[in-house]
């Protein structure tokens, strides 16, 4: 069964830093694009980051750039998420998906997300 | 950066048919997918491609694209289609994936 388990989240103070963790399984994770998607509370999906299958490319959403560092180990199946200079405007449910193959260029799995709190 | 513009609600009586509308400029240069969230899960593709539905998505879904307008259609509503919907393109001018803002599909 495939399965993205994301870990990390909690409560920061503005300003503190924090690393998200993906791991999956079921499927040959080092094959495919992966991407970060977070959704702050009430509100719609916002695409945050992706990197691809060997790290050759990686992009960032402009809310995050300079802030936030994408990588990925795939010996151990792991997708990270980086943050610092955390902000409330980071508070979210932060996902995270597989991008498919050939034909199947969109989020075709998603993890079931984790809660960052971003508060004083 | 490239923009998606979603009504943020609509509303339909079960049986009817309901369309979701996703603008963008040139849109049907791109492909365009949709996403359903229903309360506290993650979101699902239930329409892939401007049209293509994935395995296990019912033949009610249904969707085009043309001209700066992309349509998501329910034909046949039920209770069960009531779920925000998000429309979704990969901009190549920004090397950026963009969600729109997202619709609330209601079954009254």
């Amino acid at each position: 069964e495939e399965q993205l388990a994301e870990s990390g989240g909690g409560l920061v103070k503005p300003g503190e830093s924090l690393r998200l963790t993906c791991v999956g399984s079921g499927f040959t994770f080092s094959t495919y694009t992966m991407n970060w998607v977070r959704q702050a509370p009430g509100k719609g999906l916002e695409w945050v980051s992706s990197i691809t299958s060997v790290s050759s490319y990686i992009h960032y959403a402009d809310s995050v750039k300079g802030r936030f560092t994408i990588s990925r180990d795939n010996a151990k199946n792991s997708l990270y998420l980086e943050m610092k200079s955390l902000r409330a405007e980071d508070t979210a449910v932060y996902y995270c998906t597989r991008e498919g193959e050939g034909n199947q260029v969109y989020f075709d799995f998603w993890g079931q997300g984790t809660l960052i709190t971003v508060s004083s | 950066s490239y923009v998606l513009t979603q009504p943020p609600s609509v509303s339909v009586a079960p049986g009817q048919t309901a369309r979701i509308t996703c603008g963008g400029d040139n849109i049907d240069s791109k492909n365009v997918h949709w996403y359903q969230q229903k309360p506290g899960q993650a979101p699902v593709v239930v329409i892939s491609y401007d049209s293509d539905r994935p395995s296990g998505i019912p033949e009610r879904f249904s969707g085009s694209n043309s001209g700066n307008t992309a349509t998501l259609t329910f034909s046949r509503v039920e209770a069960g289609d009531e779920a925000d919907y998000y429309c979704q393109v990969w901009d190549t001018s920004s090397d950026h994936w963009v969600f729109g803002g997202g619709t609330k599909l209601t079954v009254l």
